[in-house]
């Protein structure tokens, strides 16, 4: 959707190295979804964002959502094998009266390799 | 607590064919929301239910509809099976329908139209 663009659309990287994803609404965000899914797979949820300068950790996984930017970045420290698949970011659009449409917008995804 | 569970998880239809997928909701949540993925491409809303009521819907023709039952699971009905509705079906459920607590997603469904 161009309403929300994710890069890069895919990553290589060598076991043990860092990565970032980045996310960037062209639209207000009243929150922003980070979720994992394997090939074929339904979606696991990482992180949810709601506010501005807001950072959730999970194990070694960091997402922050700068508001001003209407952007989120998910950090991954130490990259293992299993962090590969694809990461989807999602998007709940501030509609007109300040809330939620109640309805996600994904980006395309980044396919993340992670070779041992 | 038990998640989100989608049935069956594959299927093969012909063109023209009409199918329904179901889904049963996150115990404790009340509304339903489902997606189509396509092969390569992030997952595109389709419609939500609460309170046994389509509450919104995405850019997909009348021939997808739905339904929710009282115990807050649902259906997705496609009717006049074209190719390009082969795709994953994903189905995700929350408290309330503007997801406070996050939405969460089942395993989807794997539909292949022939």
């Amino acid at each position: 959707s161009q309403e929300l663009e994710q890069s890069p659309q895919s990553l290589i990287v060598q076991e043990g190295k860092n990565l970032t994803i980045n996310c960037t609404s062209s639209k207000t965000l009243y929150g922003l979804y980070w979720y994992k899914q394997k090939y074929g797979e339904g979606l696991i949820f990482l992180m949810m964002l709601q506010k501005g300068g807001e950072e959730k950790s999970h194990e070694k996984i960091t997402a922050k959502l700068d508001e001003k930017k209407q952007q989120s970045s998910l950090h991954i420290t130490a990259s293992q094998p299993s962090h590969a698949g694809i990461y989807l970011c999602g998007a709940d659009i501030n509609n007109a009266g300040g809330t939620s449409y109640g309805k996600l917008t994904f980006g395309q995804g980044t396919i993340l390799t992670v070779h041992p | 607590e038990t998640g989100v569970t989608q049935s069956p998880t594959h299927l093969i239809k012909t063109r023209g064919q009409q199918v329904t997928l179901r889904c049963s909701s996150q115990s404790g949540h009340n509304t339903v929301s489902w997606y189509q993925q396509a092969l390569g491409q992030g997952p595109q809303f389709i419609f939500q239910y609460y309170r046994e009521e389509e509450n919104g819907r995405g850019n997909f023709p009348p021939r997808f509809s739905g339904l929710q039952f009282p115990n807050y699971s649902s259906e997705l009905n496609v009717n006049a099976l074209e190719l390009d509705d082969s795709a994953l079906y994903l189905c995700a459920s929350s408290w309330g329908p503007r997801g406070r607590y996050g939405y969460t997603f089942g395993s989807g469904t794997r539909l292949t139209v022939v």
